[in-house]
């Protein structure tokens, strides 16, 4: 099955620093990808959408300037997390969806996830 | 807007017991859904889906069928297994290509 990665898979780092985590499509190239944000017990989060090539598509209340979304290629998109504060501590999940699936539906193939602690 | 309401865990079942988690949405149109399930460790898996009313989605034992009356998409096994312990997540497409998810199911099935 296609796989996607994520890295790292947990990142410690202080207060006011920035945080990139990559996310990549191992074996298919991926139309589009997706951040999500967990918290505990909680449900997954969209926080935005990316397509190879254009700016992502950001869910209202996401503030854009400090979750910076690249998608340089089909198998590669990465967040940042810029001047990271401890409310900003949370797991990231990111998805990729492929046209090469096919069918009524693209299936989106997730990431491990990332574990950011902000101290 | 689109929402998704599944029961709260965690659930704990002997091997063998029957399994059930409730999931109720809301959505305007016609919706297709999912169940995720997510072991320890790894990535949310597709485990099965039902993209119109009255299908049943099925896989490695799993079943769930799309109840549009009722507005409901239960996940159930006949027969758990201690490798059945994860999280299960049901969600739904609306239009567009966001997922809505529900907020989990934690499932441990003991010997």
């Amino acid at each position: 099955g296609a796989v996607v990665s994520q890295h790292p898979s947990w990142v410690i780092c202080k207060s006011g620093t920035s945080v990139k985590i990559e996310c990549r499509s191992l074996d298919f190239q991926a139309t589009t990808m997706f951040w999500y944000r967990q918290f505990p017990k909680q449900s997954l989060m969209l926080m935005a959408t990316s397509n190879e090539g254009s700016k992502a598509t950001y869910e209202q209340g996401v503030e854009k300037d400090k979750f910076l979304i690249n998608h340089a290629s089909l198998t590669l998109s990465t967040l940042t997390v810029t001047s990271a504060h401890p409310e900003d501590s949370s797991f990231y999940i990111c998805s990729a969806d492929s046209w090469e699936t096919g069918g009524d539906y693209n299936e989106q193939f997730f990431g491990p996830g990332t574990r950011l602690t902000v101290l | 807007g689109n929402s998704v309401t599944q029961m709260e865990g965690p659930v704990t079942l002997s091997e063998e017991a029957f399994l059930t988690i409730n999931c109720t949405y809301t959505a305007t149109g016609y919706p297709s859904l999912f169940w995720y399930v997510q072991y320890p460790g790894e990535g949310l898996q597709l485990l099965l889906k039902a993209t119109k009313a009255d299908d049943k989605g099925s896989n490695k034992g799993f079943e769930a069928t799309y109840r549009k009356e009722t507005t409901s998409f239960h996940l159930e096994k006949g027969s758990v297994q201690v490798s059945d312990s994860a999280v299960y997540f049901c969600a739904l497409i609306g239009s567009g290509y966001a997922l809505n998810f529900g907020k989990g199911t934690s499932l441990l099935v003991t010997p």
